[in-house]
């Protein structure tokens, strides 16, 4: 099946620096890819959606100049943590949908594997 | 986007059977039902997927009533491994992104 593939699984880092986090569809071409944050006990948010050539959308709420999304190729997304913040910490998912050649999206959705980003 | 409602939480012991039930009082037409699996510290799994009657893989199957107003995810013969957070999604083949409730912790004990 399809892969997409997160890198990396974990960071640690300190306040105020930047973080990027990758995220690759490995054997498929994803134009649309989205970002999720999950904090402990709680269910996946999604943050924005990355589009292939273009600026992202964010989700209300989502600092669009904190979070910064690069869609730059059909299998490579990445997000990068600006000035993160001990708040910041989190666990970070990345999912993609494989682009049929009709224009539509494959119904299912793939995930990365995850990556927790600790702030210190 | 429809809203599913779920369990909060559920627990069996090995070997039972579980049956997690998703309401979606008002899916689309075009929306397909999707569960998926979560480990701790790790991305969502796709389990299955369906869009009405009962579909069935080597893992789990799907019923979906009629009015699809809510299915049912029904794992035969639990084993501590299914220990995890299930989550019913619904959505269409757009290029929307799939937006997650609060999902069901299962708990599998000895």
């Amino acid at each position: 099946g399809a892969v997409v593939s997160q890198h990396p699984s974990w960071v640690i880092c300190k306040s105020g620096t930047s973080v990027k986090i990758e995220c690759r569809s490995l054997d498929f071409q994803a134009t649309t890819m989205f970002w999720y944050r999950q904090f402990p006990k709680q269910s996946l948010m999604l943050m924005a959606t990355s589009n292939e050539g273009s600026k992202a959308t964010y989700e209300q709420g989502v600092e669009k100049d904190k979070f910064l999304i690069n869609h730059a190729s059909l299998t490579l997304s990445t997000l990068t943590v600006t000035s993160a913040h001990p708040e910041d910490s989190s666990f970070y998912i990345c999912s993609a949908r494989e682009l049929r050649g009709t224009g539509r999206m494959n119904t299912e959705a793939f995930f990365g594997q995850g990556t927790r980003l600790t702030v210190v | 986007l429809a809203k599913t409602t779920q369990p909060i939480s559920m627990d069996s012991y090995e070997g039972q059977e579980v049956n997690i039930t998703c309401s979606h009082n008002n899916i689309a037409t075009n929306d397909y039902i999707t569960w998926y699996q979560q480990f701790p510290s790790q991305g969502p799994r796709f389990i299955i997927q369906g869009y009405k009657t009962k579909v069935t893989n080597e893992v789990a199957s799907l019923f979906i009533p009629a009015d699809r107003k809510s299915s049912t995810l029904s794992l035969p013969r639990v084993s501590l491994s299914d220990t995890a957070v299930y989550y019913c999604l619904v959505g269409d083949t757009g290029r929307r992104a799939l937006t997650f409730g609060s999902g069901t912790r299962l708990q599998v004990q000895p």
